[in-house]
């Protein structure tokens, strides 16, 4: 079965620093592969997904994702945090196959300080 | 372009008691999903439509949850009876096609059982 860790389920960075938020997958065959952020009373917004092709995934609001075949893994990252990125981050999995579900992590929280 | 729209936002009952969302999906749009998240948790998907048939009902507890989606549009989902575990944000999300497309998620439905 198909499941998603984040490790974190918070983190706390300040203004202009790196932002990561890790990701890792269990699955018998490549996934496709999600982002998505969720702002206090909102439904979830997509950042960006991995589907195929190149593994460095472009979001929006400067974020990025990469996809790592070996280390199972779809971490996160942009380069300088803002305090508008404060919010809570869901990554999700589904296989390349129709009519599988998606499946979420638990969530990771970030805060970001001034 | 209208998103997905979802109501009411907040629902508080008293266990045993029943209720029902509603859901209307983004124009054109073919599946519609139904996710429970729970405080802390990641959604889960409870149920998805493609057009008006059911394709996953896997984790849905059809002893007490029902949902239908009458000619292809919108959809409900009823809980009844209520159990306190049920206290939750209901999500609806609505895709072009399958879980592959970009979910499109509404605010969600906050349900509080006493």
């Amino acid at each position: 079965a198909q499941s998603v860790t984040q490790l974190g389920s918070h983190v706390s960075v300040s203004e202009g620093a790196l932002v990561l938020l890790r990701c890792n997958y269990s699955s018998s065959v490549p996934p496709y592969l999600f982002w998505y952020v969720q702002y206090p009373n909102q439904g979830l917004q997509l950042l960006l997904k991995y589907t195929t092709g190149a593994t460095l995934v472009k979001g929006i609001n400067g974020f990025e994702a990469e996809f790592k075949k070996s280390e199972t893994s779809f971490h996160l990252t942009k380069p300088s945090a803002h305090m508008s990125d404060a919010a809570e981050y869901f990554c999700a999995v589904s296989p390349m196959e129709y009519g599988n579900k998606l499946v979420f992590g638990a969530g990771t929280i970030l805060r970001v300080k001034s | 372009e209208a998103g997905v729209a979802q109501s009411p936002r907040y629902k508080i009952i008293e266990k045993r008691q029943s209720v029902a969302f509603w859901c209307n999906p983004i124009s054109g749009h073919a599946t519609l999903y139904w996710y429970q998240q729970i405080l802390g948790q990641g959604p889960k998907l409870l149920i998805q439509f493609q057009n008006n048939g059911v394709v996953d009902d896997s984790q849905l507890p059809k002893d007490r949850f029902s949902a239908e989606r009458l000619k292809g549009v919108d959809s409900t989902l009823k809980i009844q009876p209520a159990k306190l575990e049920d206290s939750a944000v209901y999500l609806c999300a609505s895709s072009k096609q399958d879980y592959t497309d970009t979910q499109y998620f509404g605010p969600g439905t906050r349900l509080t059982v006493l």
